[in-house]
């Protein structure tokens, strides 16, 4: 089975923070993506990368920036955190048009 | 370009009750159909896919016909459970991108 394991699954942080959050695939998926979901608003994406040092905005990427330096792991960074970007994020990975293995999510509170 | 659209929820249904969730999409080329279920708190996973005109896709007791002629993929269960309360989310990829397109999801509530 597909594992796609997020670092955390709860995040507390202060406006301002630079926050961190890590996503790594173990089945040498080339494309990997982040999601934002917001209750109503569905599944947002945020940035996709299909190859390592490579990656694409997505259609809200304004306040991240993601890092894929290793194939396996692909991390988004919010650069100075703020309150409305307060939410659940979502880590997936894929191999060429297959449908993408997401992982468990990150709950994320900015206060 | 790809747009998914599925009926809002909630939608509500009694245990042992028939589920219907509608799937609409518009697609530019001939696109693979698949429906997500993500319990709470947790992340989607992928409930079943189809990749071809009158393909069905069946796991868990739920079932999904990709209908060309109407551009649906509609999700049904005959007999739901509590255990299926969740976000179904429909979505579709099509061969000239690598970024699946899907809907906004809809939340199932079903009651004992």
């Amino acid at each position: 089975d597909v594992k796609v394991t997020q670092s955390s699954r709860y995040l507390v942080k202060r406006t301002g923070e630079k926050v961190f959050l890590e996503c790594v695939q173990d089945m040498d998926h080339e494309n990997m993506f982040w999601y934002r979901q917001d209750p109503g608003l569905g599944l947002r994406l945020i940035y996709f990368s299909y190859d390592v040092k490579m990656k694409e905005k997505g259609d809200i990427p304004e306040g991240y920036s993601v890092s894929r330096e290793k194939k396996e792991r692909f991390s988004l960074i919010l650069e100075s955190a703020s309150t409305n970007q307060t939410s659940m994020y979502l880590c997936a990975s894929s191999l060429g048009r297959a449908p993408p293995f997401f992982g468990q999510g990150t709950r994320l509170t900015v206060v | 370009g790809n747009s998914v659209t599925q009926m809002e929820g909630p939608v509500t249904l009694s245990e042992e009750a028939f589920l219907t969730i509608n799937c609409t999409y518009t697609a530019t080329g001939y696109p693979s159909l698949f429906w997500y279920v993500q319990y709470p708190g947790e992340g989607l996973q992928l409930l079943l896919k189809a990749t071809k005109a009158d393909d069905k896709g069946s796991n868990k007791g739920f079932e999904a016909t990709y209908r060309k002629e109407t551009t649906s993929f509609h999700l049904e269960k005959g007999s739901v459970q509590v255990s299926d309360s969740a976000v179904y989310f429909c979505a579709l990829s099509e061969g000239g991108s690598y970024i699946p397109t899907f809907g906004r999801g809809t939340s199932l509530i079903v009651h004992p």
